[in-house]
């Protein structure tokens, strides 16, 4: 199975300031297609998760353009370039490469 | 737009069985690779398993934790994908949601349904 790892598992950070949250996985997210299979997913408090991220980089409809994903390979990058109130909970991140597909333990992103 | 619902939760005792129902709209159900994926009180989600369309194969796959136990299929007639839940366990107490993780309209999730396995 492939592991999902993230840093930090928490994270406070002020209005307005940046935020960003590392994933690594244990084998590269690159398909032969070319496509990356990484998502970021934010859970809200009572809320089902819900996309931010899909493969690797695109912004999923709706989503603030304060958010972007980078990386490739097996290192992985979520940032928030301004992080407003209501991006408080959890985010995960998640591979569906290969099955099972996992995810990342979850960063608690709250407001200082 | 995409609605993903998903029903059939309930309190069961261990051993015992449960079938869940997910009801699809806003989107073409029959092209679409259709999961299943869990969340346990205050854990992270986990994977439950995937049935493909059937122009794909209609084939499933499942985690290590349920495989043998748990059975997903599908109606497409009626946009209704099912979990067959059977020799239930304590430890599959979770909320368990509908989800297009993977494929297309990618990242979307019911509200989930809660099961509690408990005597």
């Amino acid at each position: 199975d492939i592991v999902m790892t993230q840093s930090p598992l928490s994270l406070p950070v002020n209005p307005g300031e940046p935020a960003s949250i590392s994933c690594r996985s244990s084998q590269s997210l690159l398909h032969s297609n070319g496509y990356t299979y990484l998502d970021w997913y934010l859970q809200k408090t009572g809320q089902s998760p819900q996309i931010v991220i899909s493969l690797g980089f695109n912004r999923a409809s709706g989503v603030p353009d304060r958010f972007s994903g980078s990386g490739s390979g097996t290192d992985f990058t979520l940032k928030i370039s301004r992080v407003e109130a209501e991006d408080v909970g959890v985010y995960y991140c998640m591979q569906a490469l290969q099955i099972p597909i996992t995810f990342g333990q979850g960063t608690r992103l709250e407001i200082k | 737009e995409v609605q993903l619902v998903e029903s059939g939760g309930d309190l069961v005792k261990p051993g015992g069985s449960l079938r869940l129902s997910c009801a699809a709209s806003g989107f073409i159900f029959s092209n679409a690779w259709m999961s299943w994926v869990r969340q346990a009180p205050g854990k992270g989600p986990e994977w439950v398993g995937r049935i493909k369309s059937k122009s794909d194969g209609g084939t499933t796959d499942y985690g290590a934790p349920v495989k043998g136990r748990f059975s997903i299929s599908r109606d497409d007639s009626k946009n209704a994908l099912y979990l067959q839940m059977n020799s239930l366990k304590s430890e599959d107490t979770a909320v368990y949601y509908c989800s297009t993780v993977i494929g297309k309209p990618r990242g979307y999730w019911g509200q989930g349904t809660l099961v509690t396995v408990s005597s």
